[in-house]
């Protein structure tokens, strides 16, 4: 069946650095979506980004998906930014998502 | 803006007994309603989507059963029986099913085995 890796499974920064976080997987069909958690449970999406470069923010995710990848970069980060961020696909004519098993950040002030 | 009310929040599930978790729905822009859960390993899995009311479906995974009902438009449901593990079931929504649309998350229910 399809499958998420992501990397790395935990980062800790210090406040004001940058982290990059890869998520790849197994299928070239895919609508790939960024999601963060915050440390009491609520689940956001950060961006749905299928392919090419979007930015919010201090965020930007960039697709390859011929490439079966996605990165998102955290730039200058914060303490606010502590959380579990998780990557997903979908399943080509299903409603099924496949979730990545996340990646943890710890920012330190 | 929330889209979604879960409830209950929380639950001390008795080892054996079934509990009954409710999503309410609040944009009728997004229609597809699923249920999501979350282990205690923080691993997410979706379990089902559904469109219309009257849609039942049912699954067991390792540590729970599930039957999920979309009982209205603006309502879906899931019974959960046998966990032998506490989880956290998420409802979401969408557009137009998963193709092309945002996932949005409900704040979760989260269900601990006692």
């Amino acid at each position: 069946g399809q499958q998420v890796q992501q990397s790395p499974a935990s980062l800790v920064l210090q406040e004001g650095e940058n982290a990059e976080l890869q998520c790849n997987f197994s299928s070239t069909a895919t609508r790939l979506q960024w999601f963060y958690q915050h440390p009491g449970g609520r689940l956001v999406s950060l961006f749905y980004n299928p392919s090419g470069t979007k930015h919010t923010g201090r965020l930007t995710s960039t697709t390859v998906t011929n490439e079966r990848r996605s990165s998102l970069h955290i730039s200058s980060s914060q303490t606010t930014d502590s959380g579990t961020y998780f990557c997903a696909i979908s399943v080509s004519n299903t409603n099924k998502v496949v979730f990545g098993t996340g990646t943890r950040l710890q920012v330190l002030p | 803006v929330t889209l979604l009310e879960q409830n209950p929040r929380w639950r001390l599930v008795p080892r054996g007994q079934a509990v009954n978790l409710r999503c309410i729905l609040k944009n009728s822009q997004y229609p597809w309603m699923s249920w999501y859960q979350q282990d205690l390993q923080k691993q997410l899995q979706w379990l089902f989507t559904l469109r219309s009311p009257g849609d039942k479906e049912v699954k067991s995974l390792p540590g729970a059963d599930y039957l999920a009902t979309r009982v209205t438009d603006t309502e879906l449901r899931l019974q959960v029986a046998n966990m032998s593990q506490g989880r956290t079931l998420y409802c979401t929504c969408s557009g137009q099913g998963y193709s092309g649309n945002t996932l949005y998350f409900g704040e979760g229910s989260r269900l601990i085995v006692v």
